[in-house]
């Protein structure tokens, strides 16, 4: 099983909502990763969490707020949102990150915000 | 640097061999991987290679890494309507935190 599942699978919400993005695994795997991709471009990264520990932050606004309850979730708060921040929101897990673990990603949660 | 390049856009007809490529600037990348999205969707792994390999054959998929000019190629026989998609390759180094470098995508569309 190398399922990555993400929550909702499209969201709208408005610039003063605050929402939350969700991500679940069951592989086992100890390394999740939050990116961002508009419309034609690579994916790019946002957060990466290691054993629940936030391990890697990409300069990503406040107004971001990633949180790893436990190993197999993954979640990604959202608040005062811009309409620039309308994107796909790709999860992604591996076994950790010793850079030779292959990233497995979800089916992604698409945002637009009004 | 880390800059990874693709041409933008492929088109073959349905039954040839699509051949989409990869360039990479970073010597010292360890991996090398294939994704494929198709429309609204994640990215898939399609497969991928160690740097201290030449070829690697999957089925259809057929990857080839030139180290020297830092070339990597991704190899689909017998394309079919389905495998119309967006194609990233992608880089990790060793010691990189397992960070992936993307490249900027290859769009292939295959006609019949």
């Amino acid at each position: 099983d190398t399922e990555v599942t993400q929550t909702p699978k499209h969201l709208v919400m408005g610039m003063t909502n605050k929402k939350s993005l969700k991500c679940e695994q069951h592989m086992g795997h100890r390394a999740m990763y939050w990116y961002k991709q508009k419309a034609k471009k690579p994916p790019e990264l946002m957060f990466v969490y290691s054993y629940e520990k936030l391990s890697i932050n990409e300069s990503v606004p406040s107004r971001f707020s990633p949180e790893c309850p436990n190993s197999s979730l993954l979640n990604l708060h959202l608040h005062a949102l811009q309409p620039e921040d309308s994107a796909l929101y790709l999860c992604a897990s591996s076994q950790g990150l010793a850079g030779q673990e292959t990233q497995y990603f979800g089916p992604g949660t698409r945002l637009l915000v009004l | 640097g880390e800059d990874v390049e693709q041409s933008l856009f492929l088109s073959v007809r349905e039954g040839d061999s699509s051949v989409i490529n990869c360039t990479y600037t970073d010597s010292s990348s360890t991996y090398l991987y294939w994704y494929k999205q198709e429309p609204g969707a994640g990215l898939q792994l399609l497969t991928y290679i160690f740097s201290n390999m030449d070829m690697k054959q999957d089925q259809r998929l057929t990857v080839l890494l030139n180290k020297k000019d830092k070339h990597l190629s991704l190899r689909i026989a017998d394309t079919q309507t389905g495998d119309s998609a967006i194609y990233f390759c992608a880089e990790s180094m060793e010691g990189g935190g397992n960070k992936l470098t993307f490249g900027t995508g290859t769009q292939l569309k295959v006609e019949l």
